[in-house]
């Protein structure tokens, strides 16, 4: 079983378009987490959800809306899709933010290619 | 924060051990150093973290340095699999509620046959 899953792995838009992408852990766990890969492999946070709090949100463009309906799932949409936003995106999950011990467990990641 | 140095790339030997260094001469007293993998097109795996004492799992060895200003990872017997970017995180957890992982650049470990 999966425990941190992404849909789609692999999403090819055009430019200005608006996607979603989506996430689920079934962990358990009380925080998930999106980060972005980009092209020279530098993995940066975006944002994290506790509860289906936001708590983390890392000077990322408001075309990025993350969205938590249950603690289970945290989905990212992207409003008017810019070339720069082409990248792979994680979505990693942990339980109980702010403690050192706990670990983050990451999903597949989802691969977004805008033309 | 804590940042951390690592070498870019290291080969090892099928079967040998992989000894993967780090230096975090600007941690905390109260700050874990994590380690992390990534291989090719998949997301990053947790391996091992510890504060002060040396740590061991299924998967590696963590020894860290009496003044915790450096540390290494050691995979005891490297297989083809093991090839990935390491990466050697010191957490930041200002509060209860800012807690992220801030990723390097990492080592790249070529295990070679």
């Amino acid at each position: 079983d999966t425990a941190v899953s992404q849909t789609p792995k692999y999403l090819v838009t055009q430019m200005g378009n608006d996607k979603s992408i989506k996430c689920e852990q079934n962990l358990g766990h009380d925080t998930m987490y999106w980060y972005k890969q980009d092209s020279k492999k530098f993995l940066k946070i975006m944002f994290s959800y506790n509860n289906k709090e936001l708590i983390i949100n890392e000077t990322v463009p408001n075309r990025f809306s993350p969205k938590s309906p249950d603690k289970a799932h945290l989905n990212l949409h992207i409003n008017s899709l810019e070339l720069g936003d082409s990248a792979v995106y994680f979505c990693a999950s942990s339980q109980t933010a702010g403690r050192n011990q706990e670990t983050q467990y990451f999903g597949p990641g989802t691969r977004l290619l805008v033309l | 924060d804590a940042k951390t140095t690592q070498p870019t790339s290291m080969d090892c030997a099928e079967g040998r051990a992989a000894n993967l260094p780090c230096n975090h001469s600007t941690i905390s007293g109260n700050e874990y150093v994590y380690w992390y993998r990534q291989i090719h097109s998949q997301g990053p795996q947790y391996i091992i973290h510890g504060l002060k004492n040396n740590e061991t799992n299924e998967m590696a060895s963590l020894i860290i340095t009496e003044d915790r200003k450096s540390s290494t990872l050691i995979l005891p017997h490297a297989t083809l699999r093991d090839t990935a970017v390491y990466y050697c995180i010191v957490r930041v957890a200002r509060t209860n509620r800012d807690d992220k992982i801030i990723f390097g650049k990492g080592t790249r470990l070529h295990i070679l046959p």
